[in-house]
């Protein structure tokens, strides 16, 4: 069964410093990748998806992530945090058949808390 | 931005009450989903509907779970003898169609259910 690691539970970083947050997934295959932001009392919103292509996909917020097949990781970058950026990130994975399609079920990580020092 | 609505944001009920989670998905929205968050813990598919049927569902979505759609924007989670351990934060989401480019969830703000 697919499973997404997300090593840290919590981080914290200076505004204005650089952030990553790591996501290693199990698949026999390439997945579909995301990773969703959590703001207190907000639902769950997309920064970023990977699909296929270019392993290094941009998001909203200034967020990007890279896909690494070797390293079967997903990883989220920011170059400069902001005190908004403080949610918790989710990262996930859904499946597909081998035609290529998928139900949708989303299979999440355990999530990290990101905060951030002024 | 169209988006998914969920009421209530905060449940309380005894155990043993029946609930319904109640989700409006986005209007043109084909596949709907519902998934929890014990506090602390994974978010957690539960099941997913499809065509006005049950598409894939986990060992967590046993017979006390149930979805329904009503009519042609409600989308509803009914848990029908709630327990201490349904206590959770309820997401309901919704995407476009089957198609990889679309293979995009959208999520609603949560229910969170308090069961005492």
């Amino acid at each position: 069964a697919q499973s997404v690691t997300q090593p840290d539970i919590h981080i914290t970083v200076s505004e204005g410093a650089s952030l990553e947050l790591r996501c290693n997934y199990s698949y026999g295959a390439t997945p579909y990748l995301f990773w969703y932001v959590q703001s207190p009392g907000q639902g769950l919103q997309l920064l970023l998806k990977y699909f296929s292509g270019d392993t290094l996909v941009q998001g909203i917020k200034g967020f990007e992530a890279e896909f690494k097949r070797s390293q079967s990781s997903f990883n989220l970058r920011k170059p400069s945090v902001h005190w908004s950026d403080a949610a918790e990130y989710f990262c996930a994975v859904v499946s597909r058949n081998a035609g290529g399609t998928s139900y949708g079920k989303l299979t999440f990580g355990q999530g990290t808390i990101l905060t951030v020092h002024p | 931005e169209p988006e998914v609505t969920q009421t209530p944001s905060h449940q309380v009920t005894q155990m043993g009450q029946e609930v319904i989670l109640r989700c409006v998905p986005i209007s043109n929205h084909l596949y709907f989903y519902w998934y929890r968050q014990i506090l602390g813990q994974k978010v957690e598919f539960l099941v997913s509907f499809y065509n006005n049927e049950i598409s894939e569902k986990s060992e967590i979505f046993d017979d006390q779970f149930s979805v329904e759609r009503p009519d042609g924007s409600n989308f509803t989670l009914k848990i029908r003898s709630t327990k201490l351990e349904d206590s959770a934060m309820y997401f309901c989401a919704s995407r476009e169609r089957l198609a990889v480019a679309k293979n995009i969830q959208y999520f609603g703000a949560g229910t969170r259910l308090s069961v005492l």
